[in-house]
């Protein structure tokens, strides 16, 4: 069956540039979240949507980055003037609930982005 | 959400059952423990998940002390496949958590031959 998917899969920009990642949840599923894995960590939180609605970005680590799930299923998350440190994996996951921690939680395969 | 403790590596034969540890001694009486794994490559998978009861599936079982302070993870016979970092969570909902999980380094577990 469908499971979350993320593209692109493997993505390199040079320092400064903006890029676009972009994440298509299991359908219908309401919760989707952002997490970014650096080498040889365990994935970090970024944000929450709750259906079109962002509602925690606690995690961004700064205003260079952006996400947004406009219409409430694909999602994007866009980084503007790429630095080094931000090369790391980018985990899309959703759920089916409302963002309550019992719902499992179904992760996509993830884009590696890597800045020169 | 409470802090987990697990050790970084360990190795389990095929065939045999893994039972892989996981302290959380701050857990509080609304937060589950969680396990997901993260195969090389992959993006994690949820295994399961208790609240104080043990609990069974397909995968595996989870084990959680009476005082909830600490817990195992047992895949009950290891096959090379479920060789991957696994991750002990422990998450509750409040209105400023949205069910978001808090990873830590995890355990490597190694399956060999």
């Amino acid at each position: 069956g469908a499971g979350v998917s993320q593209s692109p899969r493997y993505k390199v920009a040079k320092r400064g540039q903006d890029v676009a990642l972009r994440c298509d949840p299991i359908s219908g599923h309401v919760s989707l979240f952002w997490y970014q894995q650096a080498l040889g960590q365990g994935p970090e939180f970024l944000t929450y949507f709750q259906n079109e609605a962002q509602l925690d970005k606690s995690g961004l680590p700064s205003d260079r980055f952006f996400a947004e799930r406009p219409e409430g299923s694909v999602s994007t998350l866009k980084i503007q003037r790429t630095q080094q440190e931000d090369s790391a994996v980018y985990l899309c996951a959703s759920s089916l609930g409302g963002g309550a921690a019992y719902n499992e939680q179904f992760f996509g395969p993830g884009t590696r982005l890597t800045v020169l | 959400d409470a802090k987990t403790t697990q050790p970084p590596s360990m190795d389990c034969a095929e065939g045999r059952a893994a039972n892989l540890p996981c302290n959380h001694s701050t857990i509080s009486g609304n937060e589950y423990v969680y396990w997901y794994r993260q195969i090389h490559s992959q993006g994690p998978q949820y295994i399961i998940h208790g609240l104080k009861n043990n609990e069974t599936n397909e995968m595996a079982s989870l084990i959680i002390t009476e005082d909830r302070k600490s817990s195992t993870l047992i895949l009950p016979h290891a096959t090379l496949r479920d060789t991957a970092v696994y991750y002990c969570i422990a998450a509750g909902y409040t209105t400023d958590s949205w069910g978001k999980l808090q990873f830590g380094a995890g355990t490597q577990v190694v399956v060999t031959p």
